[in-house]
């Protein structure tokens, strides 16, 4: 088992350029999160995925944009990047019913 | 209130010693308060949790203290080894479902 798997690793944007921010799971979880840790403020949650087809705003959603593809897969989207959102994002995934988060190794983005 | 507030920032500690984190939190409908640890270039796993109705959980050297009426729970590490260097978060949440609420983070560093 991969667990939680995201691409890609790193990323440097220019301002005002799209990306989107993949993440997979093979543990057959319901729910996946996005968050974003930056230095002193925690892991913030941008978006979050109760289930396959259904997906709500976070603590810091503004910007992002979120897709459930499937059971395995939560993408993040970034429209229009800007410096603010240089920061570490991490995709996450649990049962509905379990507390366990497990967390995916994250991707380093810049935005010059 | 959904904050956690955590502290210290960050915490040097020699080998042997203990390290004490503090977390407190003002949402009284938590019901789970877990510790996640995280090693630089990682994602945060979970290290332990606890429930309300227990004031205390010990794990190997690892252990939470829980004050409810204060609204108060810690980590203590007992003899701290250097491979315990890393980000401790605490969070909180209200189960089933619930989102995590994060603290901001200790950096633990263990001085040989």
């Amino acid at each position: 088992n991969a667990g939680v798997t995201q691409t890609p690793k790193f990323q440097v944007l220019k301002t005002g350029q799209s990306m989107t921010l993949q993440c997979a799971q093979d543990m057959n979880h319901n729910s996946m999160y996005w968050y974003r840790q930056d230095p002193g403020m925690g892991l913030r949650l941008i978006y979050y995925s109760a289930s396959e087809g259904t997906t709500d705003k976070g603590e810091v959603p503004n910007g992002y944009n979120v897709s459930r593809l499937n059971k395995r897969e939560f993408s993040l989207r970034l429209e229009s990047a800007a410096p603010s959102q240089t920061s570490v994002y991490f995709c996450a995934s649990s049962d509905y019913l379990s507390e366990t988060q497990y967390f995916g190794p994250g991707t380093r983005l810049l935005v010059l | 209130q959904q904050q956690v507030k955590q502290s210290p920032q960050s915490l040097i500690v020699q080998k042997g010693g203990i390290s004490i984190i503090n977390c407190a939190y003002e949402n009284t409908a938590f019901d789970y308060f877990p510790w996640y640890q995280q090693f630089p270039g990682k994602g945060p796993a979970l290290l332990i949790a606890i429930r309300p109705d227990v004031s205390e959980k010990k794990e190997g050297r690892f252990t939470i203290s829980f004050n409810k009426s204060a609204k108060q729970f810690s980590l203590h590490i007992m003899d701290s080894q250097p491979g315990d260097s890393a980000t401790y978060f605490c969070a909180a949440s209200n189960l089933p479902g619930g989102k995590l609420i994060f603290g901001q983070g200790t950096e633990l560093s263990v001085k040989p």
